[in-house]
């Protein structure tokens, strides 16, 4: 079964920053993975979605990457402002059998501060 | 504006009442999925269903029910409510249920006593 990680569970950086959450997962045989922003209160708004057969994606100050042979998939944050203050999660569709499943880590809390 | 709408957005129940959490996107969306979040387990898909009248458990279907009479329309039945369904709950949709990018709702929160 697959399981995705996400360490830290919280981060706490100055504004200005760059940054970079990680993901991990247990299988690689993984169809996509999407990182999501969650604001307190609100639903969850997609950042990034990587396809398997990509090794990363950029949008604006984010860039996301993904390395299947290891599990891992970061995403770098660039010139962090209070703004970005949210949690971030990553999730990963699998390849096999069903490919409607996502499973999600618990999210990274970040704060920047002004 | 393309969206995911879900009603209602907080609910408080007591044991034993059926409740239903309505979805519904605008986006002519196939695939539509719910979700449940709790602190400490993350999201954990509910059920799914890929296609109107085509609908399969995901991860956590024990006390939830599904339909998918309408493509625009996946409402989430708990026919008796128990404590441990007191969760945050999301909706879910895409064009495809594979390579396409996941619209959000804004979230139930249900708390049942």
């Amino acid at each position: 079964k697959q399981e995705v990680t996400q360490i830290p569970a919280a981060l706490s950086v100055p504004e200005g920053e760059n940054l970079v959450l990680n993901c991990s997962f247990t299988d690689s045989a993984i169809y996509n993975l999407q990182w999501f922003r969650q604001d307190p209160g609100k639903g969850l708004t997609s950042l990034l979605l990587i396809q398997s057969s990509q090794r990363e994606q950029t949008s604006g100050r984010l860039n996301a990457s993904l390395d299947k042979s290891s599990g891992r998939s970061t995403l770098y944050i660039a010139a962090s402002q209070p703004g970005d203050s949210a949690t971030y999660l990553c999730a990963v569709r699998i390849s096999s059998g069903s490919a409607r499943q996502l499973t999600f880590g618990s999210g990274t809390q970040l704060t920047v501060l002004p | 504006e393309a969206q995911v709408t879900q009603n209602p957005r907080y609910l408080i129940t007591v044991t034993g009442k059926k409740l239903t959490v309505t979805c519904s996107q605008n986006m002519n969306h196939e695939y539509m999925s719910w979700y449940r979040q709790d602190p400490g387990l993350g999201l954990r898909q509910i059920y799914y269903s890929m296609n109107v009248e085509v609908t399969d458990k995901g991860d956590v279907p024990e006390g939830y029910k599904v339909s998918r009479k309408e493509k625009r329309n996946f409402p989430l039945i708990l026919e008796s409510p128990s404590p441990n369904q007191t969760s945050l709950y999301f909706c879910a949709s895409s064009l495809g249920a594979g390579a396409n990018v996941l619209t959000f709702g804004a979230g139930s929160r249900l708390t049942v006593l």
